[in-house]
């Protein structure tokens, strides 16, 4: 069936480096590639999305790319901050949506 | 603000009682999900329903039935609980259609004895 594979499962990086998440999906038909961040006791909250039609979106310090050729996209998360730390799951959705597995992001001060 | 509630956040049963989750969202919108959320696996659906009285089975409906009599409350029901089915669930709604944001409540953490 459809998957998303997400690396890595745990990430620490310094505070104020750049973080990288890396997702790659099966179903070559996937046109919309949501991301997730959850943060401890909450439920999961969008913080950005990319469509089949653009390789690149940026909002802030956030940025997703995306190659349809090799089925993969991946979240950049910029200056990182302790806020930053969190769970990031990325999605693909063609008729139902697939979540990656997860990625625990630590900021270390 | 969207908001999704849970009706509990933590909830403890005995193995084979039958458990009831609450989800309510006040924002009209269309589909309402449940997923359980386990170490590893992450979020995986359960149930879904696209409108009142209609229901979809996800990819791990076994053990598990839903009810959808209102447009802003969606139920998770455990006919029978089993300590495999401890877990987080999560709720979730969105407007209609595929592509649009999904909006998440706190969870539930459910631990069966």
């Amino acid at each position: 069936g459809e998957n998303v594979e997400q690396h890595p499962s745990t990430l620490s990086v310094q505070e104020g480096d750049s973080a990288v998440i890396k997702c790659t999906y099966s179903d070559s038909a996937s046109n919309y590639f949501p991301w997730y961040k959850q943060e401890l006791g909450k439920g999961p909250q969008l913080i950005i999305d990319i469509r089949s039609n653009v390789g690149e979106k940026k909002d802030q310090r956030i940025a997703v790319t995306l190659n349809k050729t090799a089925k993969h996209f991946s979240l950049h998360i910029t200056e990182t901050q302790p806020e930053d730390s969190a769970v990031y799951f990325c999605a693909a959705i063609h008729d139902k949506i697939i979540f990656g597995k997860g990625t625990r992001l630590h900021i270390l001060p | 603000d969207v908001k999704v509630t849970q009706s509990s956040r933590y909830l403890v049963k005995r193995t084979g009682e039958k458990v009831f989750l609450e989800c309510v969202q006040d924002m009209d919108h269309e589909n309402m999900f449940w997923y359980r959320q386990d170490p590893g696996l992450g979020l995986r659906l359960i149930y879904f329903s696209y409108d009142v009285k209609m229901k979809e089975k996800g990819d791990i409906p076994e053990g598990y039935s839903v009810s959808r009599e209102k447009k802003e409350r969606f139920s998770l029901i455990l006919e029978s609980a089993s300590t495999n089915q401890t877990s987080m669930y999560l709720c979730a709604s969105s407007t209609s259609g595929s592509y649009n944001e999904q909006f998440f409540g706190p969870g539930t953490r459910l631990t069966v004895l």
